[in-house]
């Protein structure tokens, strides 16, 4: 498996708050991604990343910043989690432009 | 904009038995990559099998091979010998390309059950 992990596994928390999820990779690889995955959507991206400090939108990036401050880590943070940012919540790397995503485990978030 | 359908949200069969589940997607570029991701119940993404549109020849790994009509883009996966570990939901992918990088645009999945 590639080495990627996602930190939390689970997390439950209230509306209004924010919310940080962690993506850590040991491959060195250049491309992160953040999706979504939401029953009848299959998987949407966030935010992508192409480098250290270069990130940008996807399709469904209202209400999400994320940062890449290391070529290891890439953090998607919830400004201030709404009920319909429930869901889960994927990491995937890629080493060069139209190599396969291999994806992280999965945090699955719940707002209350 | 590029959309990739999975017209089939659940299929079922015996164990043994083969299985075709069926894709399409819409674009304009000629070059381009498709694939198919398994999601079994740990909820983990596991890459099945990959195309590249210039090839003509269909992708096969093991078990899993593809049905890939460019013109008609279509983008079929089948699996042969069916077994109870390919109980999962399956995705549908199209490579797209982005500012930057590329990604992955999802079908919506079809939950594939494979019954004893």
């Amino acid at each position: 498996d590639a080495g990627i992990t996602q930190s939390p596994r689970h997390k439950v928390t209230e509306t209004g708050t924010p919310v940080t999820l962690r993506c850590h990779q040991t491959e060195n690889h250049r491309y992160m991604y953040w999706y979504r995955q939401d029953p009848g959507h299959g998987l949407r991206l966030i935010h992508y990343s192409y480098g250290v400090k270069d990130t940008d939108k996807g399709e469904v990036s209202d209400g999400y910043s994320v940062s890449r401050s290391k070529t290891e880590d890439f953090l998607l943070t919830l400004e201030s989690a709404t009920s319909s940012q429930t869901s889960v919540y994927f990491c995937a790397i890629s080493e060069w432009g139209r190599s396969p995503l291999h994806f992280g485990n999965g945090t699955r978030l719940t707002v209350t | 904009a590029q959309t990739v359908t999975q017209s089939q949200p659940e299929m079922s069969v015996q164990e043994a038995e083969t299985v075709t589940l069926s894709c399409t997607y819409d674009t304009s570029e000629n070059n381009y990559y498709l694939f198919w991701y398994k999601q079994p119940p740990s909820r983990q993404m596991i890459l099945v099998i990959r195309q590249e549109a210039y090839k003509q020849q269909n992708a096969t790994e093991n078990r899993f091979s593809v049905n890939f009509q460019k013109a008609a883009k279509s983008f079929s996966l089948k699996i042969s010998d069916s077994q109870l570990g390919d109980t999962a939901m399956y995705f549908c992918a199209f490579m797209k390309r982005l500012q930057g990088a590329q990604k992955l645009v999802f079908g919506q999945g079809t939950r594939l059950t494979i019954n004893p």
